[in-house]
């Protein structure tokens, strides 16, 4: 399994719901990342996980928790989202820190009504 | 002046034409990567380089360190390859430099 997987590709959601994106890999790599994608500006990172411990958290607002219950899943909760949070949200994940390609997931269209 | 710059911001070709996207940055890196987005879709690593040159299919990637510059070339080009190409550099940290993208649009 060569792929990063993510749930769900598409995601409306109310200012008072909460969610949760999901990210999974089986490719035995220890660190993953989320981005967070604006229409045709490049990806945003917004945290990094190496070794299932949080390493970057891009000053990125508490309503973003994410969560690494082990090696192969990340997720990220949302809670009390604003419309400016719709975007397309991207998980990667790369064998190691430093001097590895990254596999990146077909990402989570969300959209904050 | 952003760290990673490509050129140009947007191309269109007909179908065999030979493509060139550059790339320039002015950080030390560990590696330089580029990578392709259909629209509204997810990312695709194309290559990771630290030197030299790569070849996949019809695309080669070449590198050159001391100038700071990289080239993606796409030979023989298809409808298929129309897409946003990204270059993006990794400066000796677990982060990525992204450069603003080159939206690629190849007619038949």
């Amino acid at each position: 399994d060569t792929e990063v997987t993510q749930t769900p590709k598409h995601l409306v959601m109310g200012m008072t719901n909460k969610k949760s994106l999901k990210c999974e890999q089986h490719m035995g790599h220890r660190a993953m990342y989320w981005y967070k994608q604006k229409a045709k500006k490049p990806p945003e990172l917004m945290f990094v996980y190496s070794y299932e411990k949080l390493s970057i958290n891009e000053s990125v607002p508490s309503r973003f928790s994410p969560e690494c219950p082990n090696s192969s899943l990340l997720n990220l909760h949302l809670h009390a989202l604003q419309p400016e949070d719709s975007a397309l949200y991207l998980c990667a994940s790369s064998q190691d820190l430093l001097n590895y390609g990254y596999t990146f997931g077909s990402g989570t269209r969300l959209t904050v009504v | 002046k952003n760290e990673v710059e490509q050129s140009p911001q947007n191309l269109t070709a007909q179908e065999g034409e030979f493509i060139t996207i550059n790339c320039s940055y002015s950080v030390g890196i560990s590696a330089l990567h580029w990578l392709q987005q259909h629209p509204g879709g997810g990312i695709v690593s194309l290559f990771m380089l630290s030197s030299g040159k790569k070849k996949h299919g019809r695309l080669i990637a070449t590198i050159n360190i001391q100038e700071k510059h990289s080239s993606l070339h796409i030979t023989a080009s298809h409808p298929r390859d129309s897409a946003v190409y990204i270059c993006a550099a990794s400066p000796f940290t677990d982060k990525l430099i992204f450069g603003t993208g080159t939206r690629l649009q190849v007619f038949p």
